[in-house]
């Protein structure tokens, strides 16, 4: 079945640092993949996605490349802010199916 | 536009009890998911309606677990008696066909 695997956390950073989490994925298919982010006391909220290989997706200055030779989908920002804290959910959706597949999550402190 | 709506957020019951959650989607949108998710897990798919009918309840334990969307717009999700496994926080989600789930800020279930 679709599975989805996350870097463990929690992770700490200091602001302005590079972040990467990485992904990787199993599914059938030919999924969308995605990345949700929960910030404290609020819902999950889709951060970016990809639709095919080779795929891009881009949103507040996080990008995530859609790998299909690694199966993979590491979510990369080049300068983290205190505001960036928040739990990130590495996510796929496999072809035919409007079911969410997720990650364990991934709580991301970032310290000034 | 208003976002999922859910309710109560927070419960906190003794087990064998019964509770019930209530959602409401985002206007017009024909799609309800209702996910589980268990302290440290990614968020797993307990059901999933198109309007009023049921698409997906493979995950929905089903000697316990119940819900409705007689409508098609608000639904109800219920735990009947709740076991100490049942403490989680339950998602809402609605979507309105497209590869974009919207969630609700969830309702946390503790049962002691």
């Amino acid at each position: 079945g679709d599975s989805v695997t996350q870097m463990e956390g929690p992770v700490t950073l200091s602001e302005e640092a590079f972040l990467t989490i990485n992904c990787t994925y199993t599914a059938t298919g030919y999924p969308s993949l995605f990345w949700y982010v929960q910030y404290p006391g609020e819902g999950l909220q889709l951060l970016l996605k990809a639709t095919k290989a080779d795929d891009k997706g881009s949103n507040k200055g996080f990008e995530a490349t859609y790998r299909k030779e690694t199966t993979s989908f590491h979510l990369e920002k080049g300068s983290v802010q205190v505001s960036d804290s928040a739990v990130y959910f590495c996510a796929l959706r496999d072809f035919g199916n409007e079911k969410l597949t997720f990650g364990t999550g991934t709580r991301l402190t970032i310290i000034p | 536009e208003a976002g999922v709506a859910q309710s109560p957020r927070y419960k906190i019951i003794e087990k064998r009890q019964s509770v019930a959650f209530w959602c409401n989607p985002i206007s017009g949108h024909a799609t309800l998911y209702w996910y589980q998710q268990i302290l440290g897990q990614g968020p797993k798919l307990l059901i999933q309606f198109q309007n009023n009918g049921v698409v997906d309840d493979s995950q929905l334990p089903k000697d316990r677990f119940s819900a409705e969307r007689l409508k098609g717009v608000d639904s109800t999700l219920k735990i009947q008696p709740a076991k100490l496994e049942d403490s989680a926080v339950y998602l809402c989600a609605s979507s309105s066909g497209g590869d974009t789930q919207y969630f609700g800020p969830g309702t946390r279930l503790t049962v002691l």
